[in-house]
């Protein structure tokens, strides 16, 4: 099983809004990455969690927070976004950092 | 600096073999990485080759790597339809402890019926 899942697959919110995004995997990998990634761009690294601890932040704005209540799960929490941050944002998890990365198929967000 | 750089566009005819070039800059990366990306969806996987190897071969994938050149190369045999889709090479150097990927910026396959 090489399932990286995410929830929700699609979110629409203001610009005034929280709301937080989900990823899960039960592969028993230790690192865990969040991704934002622009049409017809690639993905741009946003955070990456290594033992549940959070060891890359690519200078990325407070109004994004990221979170790994446990192993298997990261969370990445929205508030007071800007329309310029609709995004796919997607999730990758590996077994440690020199392993190479699954994704989920991403949350598709939309900043109004 | 680290870098990786694919040609934009390519497109075969079905039944045609597809070559996705990828050219990179840090030698440190054990490892480096083929990705697929279709409309609206995640990366898939789809094969990867440790540095110390000049091939690697998965069913249609052929995978070749020049380590004096820096330069990796994607193979498709007999593209279908369905291999419409970004292609991201990938690597991962070492020199940043390995938790950062830099992906190219993705070679668009258009497969022609």
């Amino acid at each position: 099983d090489t399932e990286v899942t995410q929830t929700p697959k699609h979110l629409v919110m203001g610009m005034t809004n929280k709301k937080s995004l989900k990823c899960e995997q039960h592969m028993g990998h230790r690192a865990m990455y969040w991704y934002k990634q622009k049409a017809k761009k690639p993905p741009e690294l946003m955070f990456v969690y290594s033992y549940e601890k959070l060891s890359i932040n690519e200078s990325v704005p407070s109004r994004f927070s990221p979170e790994c209540p446990n192993s298997s799960l990261l969370n990445l929490h929205l508030h007071a976004l800007q329309p310029e941050d609709s995004a796919l944002y997607l999730c990758a998890s590996s077994q440690d950092q020199t392993y190479e990365q699954y994704f989920g198929p991403g949350t598709r967000l939309t900043v109004t | 600096g680290e870098d990786v750089e694919q040609s934009l566009f390519l497109s075969v005819r079905e039944g045609d073999s597809s070559v996705i070039n990828c050219t990179y800059t840090d030698s440190s990366s054990t490892y480096l990485y083929w990705y697929k990306q279709e409309p609206g969806a995640g990366l898939q996987l789809l094969t990867y080759i440790f540095s110390n190897m000049d091939m690697k071969q998965d069913q249609r994938l052929t995978v070749l790597l020049n380590k004096k050149d820096k330069h990796l190369s994607l193979r498709i045999a007999d593209t279908q339809t369905g291999d419409s889709a970004i292609y991201f090479c990938a690597e991962r150097p070492q020199n940043t402890g390995g938790f950062k990927t830099i992906f190219g910026a993705g070679t668009r396959l258009f497969v022609k019926a």
